[in-house]
């Protein structure tokens, strides 16, 4: 069974530019999460869609970050514009519909901003 | 609101050394507990989970009960190996849509 998918693996912009990351789930998991995990700290949850609705969005800087889900398959995640402080490892997980089941991660995407 | 608090490391041990990792939480309700590992250059991936008091996750020789009464989860496995050397996270789940809150990491290394 493949696994999550995430795409680029590393990203260097320069503050003020806009980026773009993709996730693509393990298939059939209806759950998908973005996490930002800044050096040192443990993964902190941006965003969670359970198909292609949103459920918690409450620690996205809504202001600059944005996510989409299309069709409930893969999802963006987009800041514009970039800060310094958004240099971190980007990480999307999957989980089944059930409330105690894994989230599996993908590879994250290490993002750089100058 | 819900948190995790684990050990600081690096936690530096020799082969087949004893290790316990300290994790505690502060939950409302009746939270799943998890422990993830971060292998170097990898992904997260799941170590072991308890989702109910007294419950003890194991996997890989690693072993972990779920206390209410002292609200930890510690993380314990008696003869650690070179390839244990990871960044371990502990984390809840804690209300309906399965989010996990971590604990800031504890990187292991293990030296022959």
């Amino acid at each position: 069974e493949a696994g999550v998918a995430q795409s680029p693996r590393y990203k260097i912009i320069e503050k003020r530019q806009s980026v773009a990351f993709w996730c693509n789930p393990i298939s059939g998991h209806a759950t998908l999460y973005w996490y930002q995990q800044i050096l040192g700290q443990g993964p902190k949850l941006l965003i969670q869609f359970q198909n292609n609705g949103v459920v918690d969005d409450s620690q996205l800087p809504k202001d600059r970050f944005s996510a989409e889900r299309l069709k409930g398959v893969d999802s963006t995640l987009k800041i514009q514009p970039a800060k310094l402080e958004d240099s971190a490892v980007y990480l999307c997980a999957s989980s089944s519909l059930g409330s105690t089941d894994t989230q599996y991660f993908g590879p994250g995407t290490r993002l750089t901003v100058l | 609101g819900n948190s995790v608090t684990q050990m600081e490391g690096p936690v530096t041990l020799s082969e087949e050394a004893f290790l316990t990792i300290n994790c505690t939480y502060t939950a409302t309700g009746y939270p799943s507990l998890f422990w993830y590992v971060q292998y170097p250059g990898e992904g997260l991936q799941l170590l072991l989970k308890a989702t109910k008091a007294d419950d003890k996750g194991s996997n890989k020789g690693f072993e972990a009960t779920y206390r209410k009464e002292t609200t930890s989860f510690h993380l314990e496995k008696g003869s650690v190996q070179v390839s244990d050397s990871a960044v371990y996270f502990c984390a809840l789940a804690s209300g309906g849509y399965n989010k996990l809150i971590f604990g800031a990491g504890t990187r292991l290394a293990v030296h022959p």
